[in-house]
């Protein structure tokens, strides 16, 4: 057991260009979580999968914002065009699915993205 | 709308002192209630959750909670401070479907005196 694994640890890009996160979840987790965190506010839950499929999406998420999980395994966020509003931190966090009342998230520790 | 309000935004304790952290919730129905810590560097780290049951919940690192329907509270406690207990603690709101669509509360920054 080795952890949720983010990749980059931190991220500076210039407004308008893409950027691509990678969330590596603890193995045989089928369920993965994205959340943003900003400076002073605790995470905001942005989406999920099971296995391969996205189950939920926040309905405050940019069309800007889409992820995948083709594999069902690691997963990636992408952001078209930033803005200097997404900088943030980004978590990922995976669990494995049981009773909701079992069920039991582990998080990375983060990518930080900054938009200059 | 279901929201979770944490009213203090950080709180200095001396090592060894008692700690209550508050969380104040709003949810129409049984709220399925949560304490996560987040240290600098580390990833977020559940320390206990109320689903149903016996309102006073144990958790990890000593920490308990109790849950007040007539309040809308789930103040976080702790009897005596530990200075590895520097973090900060964020409650969280969710319905159940599951864990991890969670609406959080801004957080409290905790310091902790020698």
């Amino acid at each position: 057991d080795t952890g949720v694994s983010q990749d980059p640890r931190h991220k500076i890009t210039k407004r308008g260009q893409n950027v691509t996160f990678r969330c590596d979840p603890i193995s045989e987790h089928n369920r993965l979580y994205w959340y943003r965190q900003t400076l002073g506010q605790g995470p905001e839950f942005l989406t999920y999968f099971q296995n391969e499929a996205q189950l939920e999406k926040s309905r405050l998420l940019s069309d800007r914002f889409s992820a995948e999980r083709p594999k069902g395994s690691f997963s990636t966020l992408e952001i078209q065009r930033t803005e200097q509003g997404d900088s943030a931190m980004y978590l990922c966090a995976s669990s494995r699915r049981g009773q909701a009342t079992n069920e039991k998230l582990f998080f990375g520790s983060g990518t930080q993205l900054s938009v200059l | 709308a279901q929201s979770v309000t944490q009213p203090d935004i950080h709180i200095t304790v001396s090592e060894g002192a008692s700690l209550e952290l508050r969380c104040n919730y709003s949810y129409g129905a049984t709220p399925y209630l949560f304490w996560y810590v987040q240290s600098p560097g580390q990833g977020l780290q559940l320390l206990l959750k109320y689903f149903s049951g016996d309102t006073l919940v144990q958790g990890i690192k000593g920490f308990e909670a109790e849950f007040k329907r007539s309040q809308s509270s789930f103040n976080l406690r702790k009897p005596s401070v530990h200075w590895s207990d520097a973090a900060e603690y964020f409650c969280a709101v969710g319905d159940g479907g599951s864990q991890g669509n969670l609406i959080f509360g801004k957080g409290t920054k905790l310091s902790v005196k020698p």
